[in-house]
């Protein structure tokens, strides 16, 4: 158990709908990151937050938005989506000095 | 931004054989390199990470190798065992902390 705990571990959906998936980083750790993983692009970095601020973007859509709360969880929100935002989406974090991200369990989404 | 390329994108190998995955990235700004361990349906794990300041770097039957000047780095991984099934990343950044910048994976298959 790395301490990443995301929810849900699953997500069927329809297109079109919006979606939220819930990240909760190691206790103590500032950074936020979130990843996408599918078959054919490997994992792709979408955005990171650290303490509450943006730190950097990645190849995240413009459909797809996050924030990080004054608690440090995060929230990552998928809207209009499309049969292609099918994938694994991990939440990693990281404390200040360490060398390792630690990656939560990940997100299945599944869209329909 | 920064590109990380990596091969071969699947190895197959016998019990007790070497096995080499070699990645090259992009950026000459990225000084941090670490290699996660993906079995199936789990999340990544860190298993060794090196920075521009080294050379090589080993952990038992793992080391890593950096050449800073060609911009590609190496993981080694000796006397193979089944275990060591997985898909393994590489990855780069600016410093640990910071979003992590994957190549597409290698499946490595070992077979007893």
């Amino acid at each position: 158990d790395s301490g990443v705990t995301q929810t849900p571990k699953h997500l069927i959906t329809a297109t079109g709908q919006r979606v939220t998936l819930r990240c909760s980083p190691r206790s103590g750790d500032l950074s936020v990151y979130w990843y996408q993983q599918s078959l054919d692009q490997g994992l792709q970095f979408l955005i990171q937050y650290y303490n509450g601020e943006e730190r950097a973007k990645g190849n995240i859509l413009e459909r797809f938005s996050a924030q990080q709360f004054p608690d440090l969880h995060s929230e990552l929100n998928l809207s209009s989506l499309e049969l292609g935002d099918s994938a694994l989406y991990f939440c990693a974090s990281s404390h200040t000095g360490d060398t390792e991200a630690f990656f939560g369990q990940g997100t299945r989404l599944t869209v329909v | 931004g920064e590109n990380v390329e990596q091969h071969p994108s699947t190895l197959s190998v016998q019990e007790g054989d070497s096995a080499v995955i070699k990645c090259t990235y992009s950026d000459s700004a990225s000084n941090y390199f670490p290699w996660y361990k993906q079995e199936l349906g789990k999340r990544p794990q860190l298993i060794i990470d090196i920075r521009s300041n080294v050379g090589e770097k080993k952990d038992q039957r793992i080391a890593v190798t950096l050449n800073k000047t060609a911009k590609h780095f190496s993981l080694h991984i000796t006397e193979t065992q089944p275990e060591d099934s997985a898909v393994y990343f590489c990855a780069a950044s600016i410093d640990s902390g910071y979003a992590l910048n994957f190549g597409k994976g290698t499946s490595l298959l070992v077979t007893p």
